[in-house]
């Protein structure tokens, strides 16, 4: 199983772009990068996913470069409801146990 | 659609008894994972079911169990209950056809263990 590397925390300002990194140096041919949103007590939310490239939807870009060995969550301009902890985990195909980390705790200030 | 359920949404109990948590999955969905949260350890894996059928297993004792139903809804059964099974336990449902899938979580049951 595909291990996740991400910053436990990061800080921002309201209006501000904000890219999270996280590594997976052993991902498979196979394996898909998901990111989830988490806020307190509630279960995570799907954020966005990708195989390689970047991939784009309305809240947020993912870019993976060719080695795959690491992926960038971009939020644009975040506001303060994006105050949450962000979860980067590889999917593996081969038995499904999805493993979350620790997540990154990102904080928007005013 | 309606969303992933849990119930209860807070659970309290003591030491050495058992507890069973019920998930209901959003219609359709045919696969039903758990998933146990604590500050310390963050998110973990516990099981996963499709069609009845326990399809992965996490690293935990033997005395967490589950069950799914023939209409996808699920249960999780903890027996003996010890002071660090207090948590947020997650239940995420998918359609269950391929692996990258996109999962759907509930707002969990926090349990509570004195």
């Amino acid at each position: 199983l595909a291990k996740t590397t991400q910053p436990i925390s990061m800080d921002s300002y309201e209006g501000q772009e904000v890219n999270i990194t996280c590594s997976h140096n052993n991902i498979a041919t196979n394996d898909y990068i998901t990111w989830y949103q988490q806020f307190p007590s509630q279960g995570p939310r799907f954020i966005i996913q990708g195989y390689k490239t970047k991939v784009t939807n309305e809240v947020a870009s993912l870019f993976i470069p060719a080695d795959r060995k690491s992926s960038t969550l971009s939020l644009p301009r975040v506001s303060l409801s994006d105050t949450a902890v962000y979860y980067c985990l590889v999917d593996s195909g081969s038995a499904r146990q999805l493993t979350f980390g620790s997540g990154t705790q990102l904080t928007v200030l005013p | 659609k309606a969303g992933v359920t849990q119930t209860p949404r807070y659970l309290i109990k003591t030491r050495g008894q058992q507890v069973t948590l019920s998930c209901s999955p959003i219609s359709g969905h045919r696969s039903v994972s758990w998933y146990q949260q604590t500050p310390g350890q963050g998110l973990q894996f516990l099981f996963e079911y499709f069609s009845e059928t326990q399809r992965n297993k996490g690293n935990f004792p033997g005395r967490f169990s589950g069950r799914q139903f023939s209409n996808s809804r699920s249960e999780m059964n903890v027996s003996t209950l010890e002071l660090g099974d207090s948590a947020l336990y997650l239940c995420a449902s998918s359609a269950g056809q391929s692996y990258n899938e996109k999962l759907f979580f509930g707002s969990g049951t926090q349990l509570s263990v004195l």
